[in-house]
């Protein structure tokens, strides 16, 4: 199974504030990645698909990066509303994963 | 507008059994494959089965043999049947519609976007 780490776990922040969050894969998943947000009693929202593609009615502050092992889910200037959860997963291969999760909190 | 509705959740016995269902509107239902995902209380999300277009099906290692997944395209339904029901298969479980499509070149992209709201599997005695 392919393994997706997220770093970090607890991100807190500031409106403003440009955050990266990083996700790596246990081996090559070429660009089958996805980001997810999700709030609080919601089920997740696609934001980010093919690595570095913007879901349609995205924000554009939202954008993704990398290939192969290492990806990274950048939000250039956080919004009152950004504070979430925020997932990777793979769609290289069955069984598809999710990260561990990334909680973003407003310092 | 897309538009998944889960139901079927409930207070269920260990060992027991629970269908979930699924209704789908606003896309063609056939055209796309589908999938479960749950989350456990104050936990991330796991990916539970996914069916094909064609009812190819596949499992995670957790459900194998104990969950089948299943869809009614003319009624626009999926399905997920859980048997011998676990405390650890307590979750919200989610549908989500699986896109996976032509990009350029020859690349194919994929990801989940749109999911339903989810109903709760509580598995206790």
């Amino acid at each position: 199974d392919i393994q997706l780490t997220q770093s970090p776990s607890f991100l807190s922040a500031s409106v403003g504030d440009r955050v990266t969050i990083t996700c790596r894969a246990s081996q090559g998943i070429r660009s089958h990645l996805a980001w997810y947000q999700q709030k609080p009693g919601k089920a997740p929202n696609l934001l980010i698909y093919a690595a570095s593609s913007l879901q349609s009615g995205v924000p554009s502050r939202f954008s993704g990066s990398g290939s192969g092992t290492e990806f990274t889910l950048t939000v250039s200037s956080l919004q009152p509303e950004d504070f979430a959860t925020y997932y990777c997963q793979q769609l290289s291969s069955y069984p598809i994963t999710f990260g561990q999760g990334t909680r973003l909190e407003i310092k | 507008e897309v538009h998944l509705l889960e139901s079927g959740g409930d207070l269920i016995q260990p060992g027991g059994s629970l269908r979930l269902s699924c209704a789908g509107s606003g896309f063609t239902f056939s055209a796309f494959a589908m999938v479960w995902v749950r989350q456990a209380p104050g936990r991330g999300l796991e990916w539970v089965s996914a069916i094909a277009t064609d009812h190819d099906t596949n499992y995670a290692d957790s459900v194998k043999g104990r969950f089948t997944i299943s869809r009614d395209n003319s009624k626009n339904m999926l399905y997920l049947q859980m048997n011998s029901l676990r405390a650890e298969d307590s979750a919200v479980y989610y549908c989500a519609k699986y896109t996976g499509r032509a990009a350029s070149g020859s690349q194919r992209v994929y990801y989940f976007d749109y999911w339903g709201q989810g109903t709760l599997v509580t598995v206790s005695s």
